[in-house]
């Protein structure tokens, strides 16, 4: 067990819906990734926050947003919900201090969009 | 673009059997490799391995990096039914906003281990 929690675990939405998907990291860590992981590939990065900034975007829609809170906390939000959004939404959550970090991952919210 | 190629894709394996798993990449500003298992949803970390040459060993388990032909490998001596799993390969470089990490990961390598 990692530490790292996420809500929910399942969640079935239709086109066109909005989802909030939410993480709690690690005590101690203050930067949380968040991986979209469809069926047979390897987890995508999304994006990732440090002390409540996105720090950095990988390959996704504007529709894909987040947020970070003091706590360290974050929530993954897709807007306009595309069937290929059906994916593990995994979140990791690490220390960063300049050097390379060990992500230590959620067990994931699993989105099925009918 | 980054690019983390493992291989084989799947493996089956009976117990007591050796493998070797494989992992390829090529990334800008790298900073480590990384490897997980994957069993139902969270990956679970193995190893970081950011210099070439050493030998990193948890039980079973060992991984060593070759930073010169660009490429790890992750290996399970005396395979058990509980290594069946998803392994992951992923390599770490700087996120061009900051210090921190940004992984970018390989497909996977399912491993399948009879009884």
């Amino acid at each position: 067990e990692t530490g790292v929690t996420q809500s929910p675990t399942h969640l079935i939405k239709t086109r066109g819906q909005q989802v909030t998907l939410r993480c709690s990291s690690q005590s101690g860590h203050n930067t949380v990734s968040w991986y979209q992981q469809a069926l047979g590939q390897g987890p995508q990065f999304i994006f990732q926050y440090y002390r409540e900034e996105e720090n950095g975007r990988g390959n996704f829609p504007p529709r894909f947003s987040g947020l970070q809170f003091p706590n360290y906390s974050s929530e993954l939000n897709v807007n306009a919900l595309e069937l290929d959004d059906s994916a593990l939404y995994l979140c990791a959550s690490s220390f960063s201090a300049g050097g390379s970090d060990t992500q230590y991952f959620g067990p994931g919210t699993r989105l099925t969009v009918l | 673009e980054d690019k983390v190629v493992q291989s084989p894709l799947s493996l089956v394996v009976h117990e007591g059997d050796t493998v070797t798993l494989n992992c390829s990449y090529e990334v800008t500003n790298f900073r480590s490799l990384l490897w997980y298992k994957q069993e139902k949803k969270a990956p679970t970390f193995l190893f970081m391995l950011t210099s070439s040459g050493i030998e990193k060993k948890s039980g079973r388990l060992s991984s060593i990096l070759d930073k010169k032909e660009l490429f790890s490998i992750l290996n399970i001596t005396a395979t058990q039914t509980g290594d069946s799993a998803v392994y992951l390969c992923a390599v770490d470089r700087p996120l061009s906003a900051g210090a921190n990490s940004k992984l970018t990961f390989g497909k996977g390598i399912t491993l399948s281990v009879r009884p």
